[in-house]
């Protein structure tokens, strides 16, 4: 079974902190991506990731930025965190080699006051 | 700019019913549509896709019906049991193969199916 996991599953912070979500998958997936997840807006797409230090931009990714460093792994960092990004936050990945299904973690509460 | 757009956003049913949800779409590249289920706590997960060569597919009781002259596509789900009770979306992944895969979503139905 594919595993995609996140850090944390709930996260507090204070308006202007770094914030740091980590994501990691165990399949060897090229791609990676990184959503927030709003009611009534959906899944939107803030970065992704095709290879190993590559990344492109998303449908909304003022006030983040991503890094990968490692296959397997895929940060996505909040610079100076304001209160319209609390969100809920999910990871996935795939593999377009063989499916497109992405495959998703358990997402990332985060609440910054 | 969404660029699939998803209704309702929110579906009550009794067990027995068959709730369909409906998207709408305007860009023609896109050649693969699935729609995703997720549970509360959890992360979304792959129901059932289809792609524009295609009218309609059927997995168990979940379908997609696909118009491709509209841009529309619709998930029926026949017999709804209360465990089919969550939040499903449905996307559309850009043709092309530097698109990585990659998708857009609707806005989510949160759907109840009451016992």
């Amino acid at each position: 079974d594919v595993k995609v996991t996140q850090s944390s599953r709930y996260l507090v912070k204070r308006t202007g902190e770094k914030v740091f979500l980590e994501c990691v998958q165990d399949m060897d997936h090229e791609n990676m991506f990184w959503y927030r997840q709003d009611p009534g807006l959906g899944l939107r797409l803030i970065y992704f990731s095709y290879d190993v230090k590559m990344k492109e931009k998303g449908d909304i990714p003022e006030g983040y930025s991503v890094s990968r460093e490692k296959k397997e792994r895929f940060s996505l960092i909040l610079e100076s965190a304001s209160t319209n990004q609390t969100s809920m936050y999910l990871c996935a990945s795939s593999m377009v080699r063989i499916s497109y299904e992405q495959y998703f973690g358990p997402g990332t509460r985060l609440t910054v006051t | 700019q969404q660029q699939v757009k998803q209704s309702p956003q929110s579906l009550i049913v009794q067990k027995g019913g068959i709730p369909i949800i409906n998207c709408a779409y305007e860009n023609t590249a896109f050649d693969y549509f699935p729609w995703y289920q997720q549970f509360p706590g959890k992360g979304p997960a792959l129901l059932i896709a289809i792609r524009p060569d295609v009218s309609e597919k059927k997995e168990g009781r979940f379908t997609i019906s696909f118009n491709k002259s509209a841009k529309q596509f619709s998930l029926h789900i026949m017999d709804s049991q209360p465990g089919d009770s969550a939040t499903y979306f449905c996307a559309a992944k850009y043709a092309g193969g530097t698109s990585y895969g990659k998708l857009t979503f609707g806005q989510g139905t949160i759907l109840t199916v009451h016992p």
